[in-house]
């Protein structure tokens, strides 16, 4: 199965609400990334964790390696908040790969 | 701000055809991959490097190759292309594990193979 099970697959909130995406893993991960792909395809950095929360203006993220989860916070979602959200996972058994979740597309309604 | 760029940014290419994706990255970083996305499977690695003159093969890697000649340059070789390797190709390079292992990823190439 997939080791990086990201949820949900597809969102919409209403400009100003906000919500949390969730990427589970299913083997022990040493660090985790999060991008924003946005309409035109680029991928964005949102945020690289090893633990802990980091923040960033509207976003939060949390990586608990123990508990094998990270997840991504959006507050007052805004209208260019829109794309597909990833979660990229750095596995314990290989320095050098990260594993994609499928994403988690999210559509900003005004 | 990192820098990864790509070239071409788009591609039409024949079956059977050699094509050759190119990616430049001014990061210093010693670390370079190179991914392919496709509706309903997110990213997924096809070739990595650690270094100048070495590629490493990854979940994907049939029907490519990868040169690395130097630090800043890493190519993507499809020797005789076929048309499910149509796709939107994304290279990054990242730092080594640790604190400096966060990758950053070019703007894409979309390559069709008809």
């Amino acid at each position: 199965g997939d080791q990086v099970e990201q949820s949900p697959s597809a969102l919409s909130l209403h400009e100003g609400t906000g919500s949390a995406l969730r990427c589970n893993f299913t083997t022990t991960m040493r660090a985790v990334q999060w991008f924003q792909q946005n309409s035109r395809g680029s991928l964005i950095n949102l945020f690289y964790l090893a633990s802990g929360t980091k923040e960033n203006g509207r976003l939060k993220s949390t990586f608990n390696s123990k508990e094998s989860y990270s997840t991504l916070h959006i507050r007052d979602a805004q209208l260019e908040d829109s794309g597909t959200y990833f979660c990229a996972a750095e596995a314990g058994t290989n320095a050098y790969k990260v594993i994609f979740g499928k994403g988690t597309h999210l559509h900003v309604l005004p | 701000e990192a820098a990864v760029t790509q070239s071409p940014r788009n591609k039409v290419a024949v079956t059977g055809g050699k094509v050759t994706l190119s990616c430049n990255q001014t990061n210093n970083h010693n670390n370079m991959y190179w991914y392919r996305q496709d509706t309903g499977h997110g990213l997924r690695l096809i070739h990595y490097s650690y270094g100048a003159g070495s590629t490493e093969k990854g979940d994907i890697p049939d029907g490519y190759k990868a040169s690395r000649p130097s630090q800043e340059n890493f190519s993507l070789i499809l020797e005789l292309a076929t048309p499910s390797q149509t796709s939107v190709y994304f290279c990054a390079s990242g730092g080594d594990w640790g604190p400096y292992a966060e990758q950053f990823f070019g703007p894409g190439t979309r390559l069709t193979v008809l």
